[in-house]
């Protein structure tokens, strides 16, 4: 029930292209779905994030879609350019358990030029 | 902008041995973790610690590790007797609400 599941393992991008990237959670006590970016030999570096009161958060050319109901989030990246290349984790955490993260299982995306 | 930094970047240790992986989170935060990054895996949760002591901790974390603050701004992870799997990147974050920072990483490798 702790899992944070994530597809597609990797993604192809064209330049200008959109990618999306799906993660599903099992528990509903999560409250907060943060996304990270994660280059070679770097820490994770927050994205963006969400919390279940909203369906919708966009950041420039990042989109995070929420459905409670199906338990399921998204992030779009629109316009994708291969600076965007890097690996994708998908994350969940809840206030009343210290916030530890609970990180899916990532996503290689690349972005050709 | 403020930053969440780690010494070493590597360590190379011999099964059996210590290690001290040192964390300098950021400084008005107040939750502090560690993470570790298995290759090619996805990060997993090791501890968590808020208020000088241990708030939550994974099945991972067990009595061959320790964590520690000793003066207020360091956040340290011990080791006591390194194996073989605990060969992997092990991140120092930490936060004040809810968005963690992540430091760059200790790659430890245990021959």
């Amino acid at each position: 029930q702790q899992q944070v599941k994530q597809s597609p393992q990797s993604l192809i991008v064209q330049k200008g292209g959109i990618s999306i990237i799906n993660c599903a959670y099992e528990n509903t006590a999560f409250d907060y779905f943060p996304w990270y970016q994660q280059f070679p030999g770097k820490g994770p570096a927050l994205l963006i994030a969400i919390r279940p009161d909203v369906s919708e958060k966009k950041e420039g050319r990042f989109t995070i879609s929420f459905n409670k109901s199906a338990k399921q989030f998204s992030l779009h990246i629109m316009d994708s350019q291969p600076g965007d290349s890097a690996t994708y984790f998908c994350a969940a955490s809840r206030m009343d358990s210290s916030y530890k993260l609970i990180f899916g299982s990532g996503t290689r995306l690349l972005v050709r030029p | 902008e403020p930053e969440v930094t780690q010494t070493p970047s590597h360590q190379v240790t011999q099964m059996g041995q210590e290690v001290i992986l040192r964390c300098v989170p950021i400084s008005n935060h107040l939750y502090f973790y560690w993470y570790r990054q298995i290759l090619g895996q996805k990060v997993e949760f090791l501890v968590s610690f808020y208020n000088n002591e241990i708030s939550e901790k994974s099945e991972i974390f067990d009595d061959q590790f320790s964590v520690e603050r000793p003066d207020g701004s360091n956040f340290t992870l011990k080791i006591r007797s390194t194996k073989l799997e605990d060969s992997a990147m092990y991140f120092c974050a930490s936060d004040l609400q809810e968005t963690q920072y992540f430091g760059p990483g200790t790659r430890l490798l245990v021959l």
